[in-house]
């Protein structure tokens, strides 16, 4: 069964420095996507990036980047010049397309605190 | 272009009764998928519609039900509420964002849904 794991519970970082959010996944299926979403308090889920698993180049969205490892079957999240309204939790996600599953699993998430 | 649209923001009930929660996808998009945010179980999927019929359910029991209308509106159910049932019940509308079968979700802002 596919399987997201985010493994740190909460991060800091200061504000304007750079963070890396750690995801694995694991699936049987050679085509699948994986996403990045953001949710602050409010509660709503914003989508931040996705990679595909054919793509050979690592996704890009202004200051968000993944970074793919297939073979390690990783999907890092990296925020460039981290900003106080980056605080919230961050969910990595899979969707496998083999199966036709046509749904998401999440990760656990983490927790990011961007500090002054 | 509005987002998805998800009503009532918050919600209280007494266990034992009846709740339905109201999901209008992005104008034009027919897919509608439903997800339960708890903080003991995290992000689970509970169903998708398309073009009114139910195509994926997750492992939830048959109270939890739902149903898409012809304007691609989506309604869940839960009967006989538990306390369990408490939780954020997350709405996403499915949309293609590149060329080919790569699509992500949009999501909505959710309803907190407080059984007593």
């Amino acid at each position: 069964a596919q399987k997201i794991t985010q493994t740190q519970p909460g991060m800091f970082v200061q504000e304007k420095e750079a963070v890396t959010l750690d995801c694995t996944y694991d699936t049987s299926d050679q085509s699948y996507g994986l996403f990045w979403y953001k949710q602050p308090s409010s509660g709503e889920m914003i989508f931040l990036i996705y990679q595909g698993s054919y793509d050979e180049q690592n996704a890009t969205e202004g200051r968000y980047s993944l970074n793919f490892q297939k073979a390690r079957k990783s999907a890092n999240l990296v925020i460039s010049a981290s900003q106080l309204g980056d605080s919230a939790m961050y969910f990595c996600a899979m969707r496998e397309t083999d199966t036709g599953r046509r749904a998401l699993t999440f990760g656990s998430g983490t927790r990011l605190q961007v500090q002054p | 272009k509005a987002g998805v649209t998800q009503t009532p923001r918050y919600l209280i009930k007494t266990r034992g009764q009846q709740v339905t929660l109201s999901c209008s996808p992005i104008s034009g998009h027919r897919s509608v998928s439903w997800y339960q945010q708890t903080p003991g179980q995290g992000l689970q999927f509970l169903f998708e519609y398309f073009s009114e019929t139910q195509r994926n359910k997750g492992n939830f029991p048959g109270r939890f039900s739902g149903r898409q209308f012809s304007n691609s509106r989506s309604e869940m159910n839960v009967s006989t509420l538990e306390l369990g049932d408490s939780a954020l019940y997350l709405c996403a509308s499915r949309q293609v964002f590149r060329t080919g079968s790569q699509y992500g979700y949009t999501f909505g802002s959710g309803t907190r849904l407080t059984v007593v």
